[in-house]
């Protein structure tokens, strides 16, 4: 079966420091690979998706990037933090190897907070 | 424009009442997906259910049920005989083939007390 990962649980840092959040997942290959955040208030907004090694899509201009170095694990940095960043970062997978409608199973999630 | 709308922000019940959420979506596709997620307290969504646009037969899972209706463009899930833990924030989602990303709603806080 299929489990993702993801890590630190939770994170704590000063503003103008880096980041680095880090997504695997098992039990699959090619998968997609997505990442979103949710601030205060609930709404999911989705940061990144990658449908394969080095192929990444933004989807909104911010402090954040994303690379795809291995088939199964996806990393989400920043070089300098803003307190606007902080918030509960979710990664999920689905089967692609394309834009996909499929089913999207989601990481436990990494709480961000930005001080 | 927002696809997905969830228009309960939250709703409170008590212990083995009956809940219904409701979820109306925005599409020009023929051929979409909806969704719906839990996410209990500890953050993590839980995937419940995935309907095609073609399939309208109405779904039931255990206490879960799902009742999908092309013509008012809803996707309303309820729970019955609720219980206190399913408390969580529930969202709606949708995917069309012409975008092949999940468009979720705001999501909907379910509190059931004892």
């Amino acid at each position: 079966s299929q489990t993702i990962h993801q890590w630190p649980a939770t994170l704590v840092q000063p503003v103008g420091s880096p980041l680095s959040l880090e997504c695997t997942v098992e039990g699959t290959s090619n998968p997609n690979l997505y990442w979103y955040r949710q601030a205060a208030g609930r709404g999911l907004q989705l940061l990144f998706y990658s449908v394969g090694i080095g192929q990444i899509s933004s989807e909104v201009p911010q402090n954040l990037s994303a690379s795809r170095p291995q088939d199964r694990q996806f990393i989400l940095s920043s070089k300098k933090l803003l307190l606007s960043d902080s918030g509960f970062y979710l990664c999920a997978w689905s089967a692609g190897g394309g834009p996909s409608t499929d089913t999207q199973y989601f990481g436990p999630g990494t709480r961000l907070t930005v001080l | 424009a927002q696809k997905v709308t969830q228009a309960q922000t939250e709703i409170s019940v008590v212990e083995k009442e009956d809940v219904t959420l409701d979820c109306v979506y925005e599409t020009r596709d023929t051929t979409y997906y909806l969704f719906w997620y839990k996410q209990p307290p500890s953050g993590e969504l839980v995937f419940l259910i995935r309907r095609n646009s073609f399939d309208e037969q109405n779904e039931i899972s255990g206490r879960y049920s799902w009742n999908f209706q092309k013509s008012t463009s809803s996707f309303n899930f309820t729970i019955t005989a609720s219980q206190v833990v399913d408390s969580a924030v529930y969202f709606c989602a949708l995917s069309e083939t012409s975008w092949g990303k999940l468009q979720f709603g705001a999501g909907t806080q379910v509190v059931v007390t004892p």
